[in-house]
């Protein structure tokens, strides 16, 4: 069974640039997330997909994050504008259904992002 | 009030020993609990999960719960090297989510 997979694997952009990071989730999957993991910091999550829709985006600043998953499968995950302290690494992880979370994640390898 | 707490630490061990890492929460509802595995530079992967009072074992690994003191500890007996990492407790709040809160980890050094 193929992971999750994302990429970039790293990027660098200066502050008030935008970015963009995508993932695909274990094939079956339809439920997706993304984290954000901040140095030191264990993951936060982001967003929440079950298929197509958003169950939780309480914790993902809208000011500037935004994040889709049109077929239901892969997804994107966006910066705009991007700041200093956005540098992390972006998580995506999938499980089949929310309650299959009760078992742990599959979490992709991430993207390490950096802001000059 | 922080809702999962680790140690960062580092905590350093020597080959052999066991090494004991641990984990409070603070939502008494909290039902599911897990530990997670980082090594440097990669994304975590899961190690132990325990929903009941008590201890589970897999291999070298033994997860102990304990509901009534809010805290759930990972053992590793016979460290090795390659245990040299960051371990992530995760707790599945109470409320009905099944997102799991993450502490911030505690790093282990197994020293030869």
């Amino acid at each position: 069974e193929a992971g999750v997979a994302q990429s970039p694997r790293y990027k660098i952009i200066e502050k008030r640039q935008s970015v963009a990071f995508w993932c695909n989730p274990i094939s079956g999957h339809a439920t997706l997330y993304w984290y954000q993991q901040i140095l030191g910091q264990g993951p936060k999550l982001l967003i929440q997909f079950q298929n197509n829709g958003v169950v939780d985006d309480s914790q993902l600043p809208k000011d500037r994050f935004s994040a889709e998953r049109l077929k239901g499968v892969d997804s994107t995950l966006k910066i705009q504008p991007a700041k200093l302290e956005d540098s992390a690494v972006y998580l995506c992880a999938s499980s089949l259904a929310p309650g299959q979370a009760l078992g742990g994640y599959t979490f992709g390898s991430g993207t390490r992002l950096t802001v000059v | 009030q922080k809702e999962v707490e680790q140690n960062s630490g580092p905590l350093s061990v020597p080959e052999g020993a066991i090494a004991s890492l641990n984990c409070t929460y603070s939502d008494r509802g909290s039902q599911s609990f897990f530990w997670y595995r980082q090594y440097s530079g990669k994304s975590p992967e899961l190690i132990m999960f325990i929903y009941s009072n008590g201890d589970k074992e897999d291999g070298r690994f033994t997860a102990q719960l304990n509901k009534a003191s809010q805290y759930v500890s990972l053992l590793i007996r016979d460290s090795q090297p390659s245990d040299s990492a960051t371990y992530l407790c995760a707790v599945l709040l109470s409320g009905g989510s099944y997102i799991p809160t993450f502490g911030r980890g505690t790093s282990l050094i197994v020293h030869p």
